[in-house]
């Protein structure tokens, strides 16, 4: 089994959707959570931090689900720029290496 | 957006030779690592420093070593390029390793082992 999953996609939605991405890792014992959006060719961008309670930026909110070991990532009123690859992102414990997922691909469009 | 550059941008080579990609940070940050990004997997880390002269195996470390004499400096060097090689390379640095440690990435190289 994989560290991280996650659906690759792509998810085509108009602009204006909501459109939710999952996320599942295996390991029990990880402590930190991120998403990460990465544009076509270039580098990865912290998009926000996951935390237990969950979390809201804007028209972004995270979810996570310790006892299912799922992260949930839904974004609402999408727009063309929200176009990118979302990249899930897994920490077993402070000072090791970040976990990344393969990336679920998003596309809006007018 | 955080201070790291990496040079080359782009790179193509053949196999055997010795390739040294720089990554260099105005952040005075004391962590710094490389990771590769392939298509079909997730980006992969291959080293990473925890200070001038400290550094530490990763995930896919076979075939790179690095070296970090400045804080501000990181290097990854392929002894001797082969195909499989051929990746983007990406740097990131962070503050420190904690709970909340985000990492910053750099632009990238894109190399090519002929």
């Amino acid at each position: 089994r994989k560290e991280v999953e996650q659906d690759p996609g792509p998810f085509n939605v108009p602009e204006g959707a909501t459109v939710a991405f999952n996320c599942t890792y295996s390991n029990s014992a990880s402590q930190s959570f991120f998403w990460y959006r990465q544009d076509c060719r270039k580098e990865p961008k912290l998009l926000m931090s996951v935390y237990s309670s969950g979390n809201e930026d804007g028209r972004f909110t995270a979810q996570l689900n310790r006892a299912s070991q799922y992260i949930s990532l839904l974004i609402r009123d999408s727009k063309l720029s929200d176009s990118a690859t979302y990249l899930c992102v897994v920490r077993v414990t402070a000072g090791t290496a970040l976990i990344f997922g393969k990336g679920t691909t998003l596309s809006v469009s007018s | 957006d955080a201070g790291i550059t990496q040079s080359p941008r782009h790179k193509v080579t053949e196999t055997g030779t010795p390739v040294t990609l720089r990554c260099h940070q105005t952040e005075n940050h004391r962590y710094m690592y490389w990771y590769r990004q392939d298509p079909g997997h997730g980006l992969r880390l291959i080293h990473y420093s925890y200070g001038v002269k400290d550094t530490d195996k990763g995930e896919v470390s076979d075939g790179y070593s690095v070296s970090r004499s400045k804080t501000e400096d990181f290097l990854l060097t392929l002894e001797s390029a082969t195909s499989s090689q051929t990746s983007v390379y990406f740097c990131a640095i962070s503050e420190d390793r904690g709970r909340s440690d985000t990492q910053y990435f750099g632009p990238g190289t894109r190399l090519t082992v002929l």
